[in-house]
């Protein structure tokens, strides 16, 4: 069965740059999109791009522009550079797969942004 | 703060029907794109519940059902039961934002 699962620091500094793996099995990545999501604590959930197999990207506006993301279908993987971060980017990151709909999620990575 | 509204919380006794409203606009839901609909058990990742404002993915019980009307959708859900507490989330594609976007959520308490 399909399955992600997201890796990377567990903390970040202020200022600094946010760094995620997800690690995709039991399907190829070829023919996909695959997006990431984050969810504040005890908010709600909020795109913040996808990326095609291919390396097409689309990102969220609002995020302006401090999303970055990458894909190495050899490794299944893709990932996330999110920077100049903040507090306010403290959340628990969600990769999924394709978009409208995110038919398979994985269980998330709380990140965390304090000096 | 997001485009689609949607009430903070319902509750239901077991067995009861519950609906869960999703509002949005004439860039989002009214301009024709599709509806989803996400259950996210505590503590754990959202889960794909209704797709294309009305199907049902393989796995996913009858007692679960989306329409759609306007620029609002709904979610209903029959048979109350109590694995069915979770917040429920709906989510669109908003074409002035150029954003995929989610609605603000619903606690279900049984």
């Amino acid at each position: 069965q399909v399955q992600l699962q997201e890796s990377g620091p567990g903390l970040v500094k202020p200022s600094e740059t946010l760094s995620l793996t997800c690690s995709v099995s039991g399907v190829s990545m070829r023919g996909y999109y695959w997006s990431w999501i984050r969810q504040p604590p005890g908010k709600g959930l909020e795109w913040i791009g996808y990326i095609h197999y291919s390396g097409t990207t689309k990102y969220n506006p609002s995020l302006k522009r401090r999303a970055a993301m990458s894909v190495d279908t050899s490794k299944n993987q893709f990932s996330l550079n999110f920077s100049s971060v903040t507090a306010a980017d403290t959340a628990v990151y969600f990769c999924t797969r394709d978009f409208d709909p995110f038919d398979y999620w994985g269980q998330g990575t709380l990140v965390t942004v304090s000096s | 703060q997001s485009v689609l509204t949607q009430p903070p919380s319902v509750s239901g006794a077991p067995g009861q029907r519950v609906t869960i409203s999703c509002t949005g606009s004439s860039s989002n839901i009214g301009a024709g794109y599709d509806v989803h609909w996400y259950q996210q058990l505590p503590g754990t990742a959202p889960k794909l519940l209704i797709y294309g404002s009305t199907k049902r993915p393989s796995g996913v019980p009858d007692r679960f059902s989306g329409s759609k009307s306007g620029s609002s959708a709904s979610l209903a859900i029959t048979g109350l039961q109590a694995e069915d507490e979770a917040d429920y989330y709906c989510q669109s594609y908003d074409s002035s934002l150029t954003s995929f976007v989610f609605g603000t959520g619903t606690k279900v308490t049984v």
